[in-house]
């Protein structure tokens, strides 16, 4: 059954650590990306990739880092520098073509908190 | 950059009551897509419209794209408790180092009662 798995889906943060939101997808798709969602409030994008190994800063990506090493695979680390971190974290892909025309499908997301 | 906004931000009807949510973009825009999200889950694709005037039903759902491609509705006849959730639409614009990117709406939020 095709899909986005994100883990975990509850994560704590302690102040000056690092934590690493895990996405996979099995769908094939070459575009990934990354959004914040705060309570009551709509996606903001954080970072997005079109293909293996390249990848954009989106409308806030200060305090976070991407990695594409796998078409598959498309972490996001949320560094000590990102000093509000509480947020739901969704990740996202999207079939080939162009890429703003096709839907994008969301995994379930990982709700991360401050210790 | 381009803003995407959608009003009401809130919405309690009774159930069997009509809604709307209208998306407003702060510029034109080549298709727009819409999502729900339901309390506690993830946003999923509902549907996209491309063409100027574009009027497209799902069942209970009616969306339409403005004759000027900056503005879009979706309309839901007789709610049912099913339809709880937050709806967005989703606009196309351009990151300033190239490629495509979606912009999602300030969402509206749908609360129905019994």
């Amino acid at each position: 059954d095709g899909g986005i798995t994100q883990s975990p889906k509850y994560l704590f943060r302690k102040e000056g650590q690092n934590v690493t939101l895990s996405c996979e997808q099995n769908l094939n798709h070459d575009a990934m990306y990354w959004y914040r969602q705060d309570p009551g409030q709509g996606l903001r994008l954080i970072y997005y990739s079109q293909i293996v190994n390249d990848f954009q800063k989106g409308d806030i990506a200060e305090g976070y880092s991407v990695s594409r090493e796998k078409k598959e695979s498309f972490p996001l680390t949320v560094t000590s520098a990102q000093k509000n971190p509480t947020a739901f974290y969704l990740c996202a892909s999207s079939p080939p073509g162009r890429y703003s025309n096709q839907p994008q499908h969301f995994g379930d997301g990982t709700r991360l908190s401050i210790l | 950059g381009q803003q995407v906004m959608q009003i009401p931000q809130y919405q309690h009807v009774q159930e069997g009551e009509d809604f709307t949510t209208y998306c407003n973009s702060s510029t034109t825009l080549s298709n727009i897509q819409w999502y729900k999200q339901r309390p506690g889950g993830h946003p999923v694709f509902l549907i996209q419209l491309v063409k100027s005037g574009e009027v497209k039903k799902q069942k209970r759902l009616t969306f339409q794209f403005g004759e000027a491609k900056k503005n879009s509705s979706l309309h839901i006849t007789a709610t049912q408790t099913t339809d709880v959730g937050t709806y967005f639409c989703a606009g196309p614009s351009r990151f300033t180092g190239g490629g495509n990117k979606l912009t999602f709406g300030t969402g509206t939020q749908l609360k129905v009662e019994l």
